[in-house]
């Protein structure tokens, strides 16, 4: 039933390991988004992927690589960790149209890094 | 980019009574969509309620509506009749039409009292 899921949903590691996040929605949709939530609860874009393409790229360190295996799967691969990408991380997904934008978001990865 | 303003950083409010939530935005568009998600302690990020920037009408969903006001760039979220699992935080967001990226506020914490 679940619409929008991530694995894992909790995430400790060390500092310069690298980690993988995984994304799936069974919405149907075709746009799925990785949102990064800070200490703060400050909330910003990092990727949005469209059809398998890249079509959102915010300023984020070129350590962090979004892949888009299909329409429903999006995954955030994350090199060398530092102590700074200790957030929580949200998958979301919407439909590439614009009458039906809404964008639906996954339950989040708490990921802390010592 | 586009400022999403959530003056009030916490609120509280009696069960069964009524709450209000400011929003402010800065844009320069005509088109676009506002949001007001909710986070509650499980950490998910909640749809509450949409308004699209060219219908005058206010949205309304069950106890949430809200008052949009264009010319002022504010987007307010009243919660009526509060009950206790209204406890959460709300974030307004922003996205322009056809850009496919939510700019959210810096969220307002409500927590109802019983």
């Amino acid at each position: 039933d679940t619409a929008v899921s991530q694995t894992p949903k909790y995430l400790v590691t060390q500092m310069g390991n690298d980690k993988s996040i995984k994304c799936e929605q069974n919405l149907g949709h075709d746009t799925m988004y990785w949102y990064k939530q800070d200490s703060k609860k400050f909330l910003k874009i990092m990727f949005s992927y469209n059809n398998k393409e890249l079509i959102i790229n915010e300023t984020v360190p070129n350590r962090f690589s979004p892949k888009s295996p299909d329409k429903a799967h999006l995954n955030l691969h994350i090199n060398s960790l530092e102590l700074g990408d200790s957030a929580v991380y949200f998958c979301a997904s919407s439909q590439w149209d614009p009458t039906k934008e809404t964008q639906y978001f996954g339950p989040g990865t708490r990921l802390l890094v010592l | 980019a586009q400022t999403v303003t959530q003056s009030q950083p916490e609120m509280s409010v009696q069960e069964a009574e009524t709450v209000t939530l400011s929003c402010t935005y800065d844009t320069s568009e005509n088109n676009y969509y506002l949001f007001w998600y909710k986070q509650p302690p499980s950490r998910q990020m909640i749809l509450v309620i949409r308004q699209e920037a060219y219908k005058q009408q206010n949205a309304t969903e069950n106890r949430f509506s809200v008052n949009f006001q264009k010319a002022a760039k504010s987007f307010s979220l009243k919660i009526s009749d509060s009950q206790l699992g209204d406890t959460a935080m709300y974030f307004c967001a922003f996205m322009k039409r056809d850009d496919y990226k939510l700019s959210f506020g810096a969220g307002t914490t409500v927590t109802v009292r019983a």
